[in-house]
């Protein structure tokens, strides 16, 4: 069954860098594209960015571009967010989610349990 | 930036009860529409994709209809397990998608 594991969320000052992970697990990584999403606390779902199937493209959503860096490790099943310049409105749940095709369709049909980013002195 | 209103914020419905969740676009998004079921401490589950079309594995009393601007997403007769918050999300703005503020649909 399609299985993602986020980790690497923590608490982390201001200005600092986090760097993200999904462990994708029962499905073929290399077909889909994937995505970033955050839920601040008591908030609404947020989309940060995406990558295709091949690592090739990449899109952000304007709150994080120029910060945030989406990966990909196919050899390692494994989906990256990097985070610099971290802010207090960072602070959020964030979850990968697997998209239904490989280029990024926006349509999100499995999701990982999430990871909690906290942003604060 | 599509912005999607979702009406109302809360529905307090007991179970057995129709459910009937809106969300509105600022614009067009033609059929690009997706629902979302999210409980406490838990992920968020898509439910319905492209207006109408169930995910794998959704029971047959979630449906969904609309087109353009305005979309619906029907709960036939609500199950105890059903009552969550639930989102909608445009993907007409590629890549820019955008997620609704959430309906919360509670045991009355």
């Amino acid at each position: 069954q399609v299985q993602l594991v986020e980790s690497g969320g923590g608490v982390v000052q201001p200005g600092r860098s986090l760097r993200l992970s999904c462990a994708a697990s029962g499905f073929t990584f290399s077909h889909f594209a994937m995505h970033w999403v955050r839920q601040a606390p008591g908030k609404g779902l947020e989309w940060l960015a995406l990558i295709s199937y091949d690592g090739v493209n990449k899109y952000y959503a304007d709150s994080v571009k120029g910060r945030f860096t989406i990966s990909r490790d196919t050899s390692k099943n494994t989906l990256y967010l990097q985070m610099d310049s971290l802010r207090a409105e960072d602070t959020a749940v964030y979850y990968c989610a697997r998209d239904l095709d490989a280029a990024g369709s926006g349509r999100f049909d499995y999701w990982g349990q999430g990871t909690l980013v906290t942003v604060s002195s | 930036e599509i912005v999607l209103t979702q009406s109302p914020a809360t529905l307090s419905l007991s179970p057995g009860e129709r459910a009937t969740l809106s969300c509105r676009a600022s614009q067009s998004v033609s059929s690009y529409l997706a629902w979302y079921q999210q409980k406490p401490g838990q992920a968020p589950r898509l439910l319905i994709y492209d207006t109408s079309n169930r995910a794998t594995g959704i029971p047959a009393r979630f449906s969904g209809s609309g087109s353009g601007t305005d979309f619906t997403l029907t709960i036939s007769s609500l199950e105890p397990e059903d009552f969550a918050v639930y989102y909608c999300q445009q993907r007409s703005n590629w890549p820019l998608f955008t997620f609704g503020p959430g309906t919360k649909v509670d045991i009355k």
